[in-house]
């Protein structure tokens, strides 16, 4: 079966530019999560949908960010308008159930300069 | 509140030694703990977990055992080959699939 899809895989914006991030979860998976390492350092949990509803959205960072998974199928992720520190590594992750094993995506470098 | 705390990288060993990657951590209750591995271009994958205290993680070679008395679970392979190198992140786990993840080592294996 495919994997957990994102789209690009590399961006590199302008401060102050809008970029939107892409997850395509796998088939079936109402579980949908993103996180992101920045700095190279832990990676933080961002958000989790079930289907098409935000469960948990505590770790996002302010109001910069917005996350939308319409239908409950892919998600997009949109940073508006990027700062420097939000460089990193988005990751987006999916579960068939919220307590069964997690498959990652390979994730989104983001450069902000 | 949650926290992982994971040896700094990176680790460079050559082939056939033996690895260690420590790990604590600060929890609130009782977590399940896990270790995920990054190969190169590759997203996070599950390597081994352990979901209450004195259990012991195991595969492909790697082993953890989750300790309560210390908070540490940390990770371990008798034989390290070229193709274990990767970045392992020690994780604890809340609720559901909400991970706390450490900060990452990257380990390099020489042949």
């Amino acid at each position: 079966e495919a994997g957990v899809t994102q789209f690009p895989s590399h961006s590199v914006i302008e401060k102050g530019q809008t970029v939107t991030l892409r997850c395509d979860p796998i088939s079936g998976h109402d579980n949908l999560y993103w996180y992101r390492r920045v700095m190279g350092k832990e990676i933080k949990f961002l958000l989790h949908f079930v289907k098409e509803s935000k469960q948990d959205e505590s770790g996002m960072p302010n109001n910069r960010f917005l996350a939308e998974r319409t239908g409950g199928t892919y998600s997009t992720l949109k940073v508006q308008p990027a700062e420097l520190e939000d460089s990193g590594v988005y990751f987006c992750a999916s579960s068939r159930a919220g307590n069964e094993k997690l498959f990652f995506g390979s994730g989104t470098q983001l450069s902000v300069l | 509140g949650n926290s992982v705390t994971q040896m700094e990288g990176p680790v460079t060993l050559s082939e056939e030694a033996f690895l260690t990657i420590n790990c604590t951590y600060t929890a609130t209750g009782y977590p399940s703990l896990f270790w995920y591995v990054q190969y190169p271009g590759e997203g996070l994958q599950l390597l081994l977990k352990a979901t209450k205290a004195d259990d012991k993680g195991s595969n492909k070679g790697f082993e953890a055992t989750y300790r309560k008395e210390t908070t540490s679970f940390h990770l371990e392979k008798g034989s390290v080959q070229v193709s274990d190198s990767a970045v392992y992140f020690c994780a604890l786990g809340e609720g559901f699939n909400k991970f706390y993840f450490g900060s990452g080592t990257k380990l390099n294996v020489k042949p």
